[in-house]
């Protein structure tokens, strides 16, 4: 069964650092999205992107954070200048462009900021 | 705005017997409603959803949820619970065809006591 596939699964960064986040989304999905979980809290909605840019965003996706499709394959979230308080579960997810209320999630980046 | 509302933060069950996880949503408009499950170090995984079809909505390994209006329900349940059945779930709410920004809510974490 396809699946959404991120990278690395597990990434510790020091403050001030910057970090990508890499996955690669269902190959014939459109939409592209990027959720935050810290922990003992909500999944919450960072991001949404179609067509090569972003469609939609929360107030969380301030200027630290960008997104891009460098390629045909990979969507990338890029956090500049880390803080303590970005420590979370990062998922990638997407959709199709026919069915885009059902979002497949990838298995998450888990992000420590120390 | 739309929100959810997970009832219950932690449910215990004894394997062989029913399952019962509930959730509340508020929304101005016609929602979808979904659940989806996280087992430990694992992604978030789609069980059901719903889409304004038909309101008993049956899911993966043996799950089912009723959407109902009247009392802005979308409780999940399982006539008979598994060991593998461990894991956290979330209950999740989005405009229907529209947005495509998911709302979740608290999630249930659900033991299975052998």
């Amino acid at each position: 069964e396809p699946e959404v596939t991120q990278t690395p699964s597990h990434q510790v960064t020091q403050m001030g650092q910057e970090v990508i986040l890499r996955c690669v989304p269902i190959s014939n999905h459109l939409y592209f999205y990027w959720y935050r979980q810290i922990l003992g809290q909500k999944v919450e909605f960072l991001v949404s992107f179609y067509n090569n840019e972003i469609s939609e965003k929360s107030e969380i996706f301030d200027d630290q954070f960008s997104v891009e499709r460098p390629d045909g394959s990979n969507f990338t979230l890029k956090i500049r200048s880390t803080k303590l308080e970005d420590s979370a579960m990062y998922f990638c997810a997407s959709s199709e462009l026919g069915d885009h209320s059902t979002i497949y999630f990838g298995e998450g980046s888990w992000l420590t900021v120390v | 705005a739309q929100s959810v509302t997970q009832l219950d933060s932690h449910v215990s069950v004894s394997e062989g017997t029913p399952v019962l996880l509930r959730c509340n949503y508020s929304s101005s408009y016609s929602p979808s409603l979904f659940w989806y499950v996280q087992h430990p170090n694992k992604g978030l995984q789609l069980l059901l959803k719903y889409t304004s079809a038909a309101t008993l909505v049956k899911g993966i390994n043996g799950f089912e949820a009723e959407f109902k209006k009247s009392e802005t329900s979308f409780h999940l349940t399982k006539p008979s619970a598994h060991m593998s059945d461990a894991a956290e779930y979330f209950c999740v709410v989005t405009l229907s065809g529209s947005a495509r920004q998911l709302t979740f809510g608290s999630g249930t974490q659900l033991t299975v006591l052998p």
